[in-house]
């Protein structure tokens, strides 16, 4: 049974910090792993998906990478912002879908 | 707003009553899910439909019934829950079930409060 951990479970940092949120996973059977982002109360907005043959992939001031023989992902926020404030999670598709319990990132002004 | 959406946004009910969730997808998807989010616990898949058939349903008690009439709409029929129950209930669409590169899009969610 897959199981996907997130560290730190919280985070707060000042703006302007570059950081970096990471997942595990037990089992490396995977189709794919994608990041998103929930806001308070909110549904998910997804923000990467890494295919389970890619390394990392990139928007703006994200970078995801994906090392799947180690079941591992980060996620790599540059020059945070405040409007980066909310919970991130990080879900793994193989013969099931699984989420981590997420990190709360709190970038303050 | 995402191409997702669900109704309604909040419900409240009693363990008695029936009521039903909806959601809608506008992004010409074939696959939708329903998850399940409670409070301190991540987020858990309910049942995946692939072109409007059921694929997955993981172990999820008979008092949620889900229909999926059309690849577009995907029901989920409640009744007499109980008040652990109560929780966030997202819905979710993507091109095709679980496989490879399948990105999942997210509506907002229903805020489920069973008394």
């Amino acid at each position: 049974k897959q199981e996907v951990t997130q560290i730190p479970a919280a985070l707060s940092v000042p703006e302007g910090e570059n950081l970096v949120l990471n997942c595990s996973f037990t089992d490396s059977a995977i189709y794919n792993l994608q990041w998103f982002r929930q806001d308070p109360g909110k549904g998910l907005t997804s923000l990467l998906l890494i295919q389970s043959s890619q390394r990392e992939q990139t928007s703006g001031r994200l970078n995801a990478s994906l090392d799947k023989s180690s079941g591992r992902s980060t996620l790599y926020i540059a020059a945070s912002q405040p409007g980066d404030s909310a919970t991130y999670l990080c879900a793994v598709m193989g013969h099931d879908m699984r989420f981590g319990a997420g990190t709360r990132l709190t970038v303050k002004p | 707003e995402t191409g997702v959406t669900q109704t309604p946004r909040h419900l409240v009910m009693g363990m008695t009553n029936k009521k039903s969730l909806k959601c809608e997808q506008h992004l010409g998807h074939n696959a939708m899910y329903w998850y399940k989010q409670s409070a301190k616990k991540p987020l858990e898949l309910m049942f995946v439909y692939n072109f409007k058939e059921q694929t997955e349903n993981n172990s999820v008690p008979s008092r949620f019934s889900p229909e999926c009439p059309n690849s577009s709409h995907l029901f989920l029929h409640l009744h007499t829950l109980q008040p652990e129950d109560s929780a966030l209930y997202l819905c979710a669409s993507s091109q095709r079930g679980l496989a490879e590169n399948n990105e999942q899009f997210f509506g907002p969610g229903t805020r489920l409060t069973v008394l």
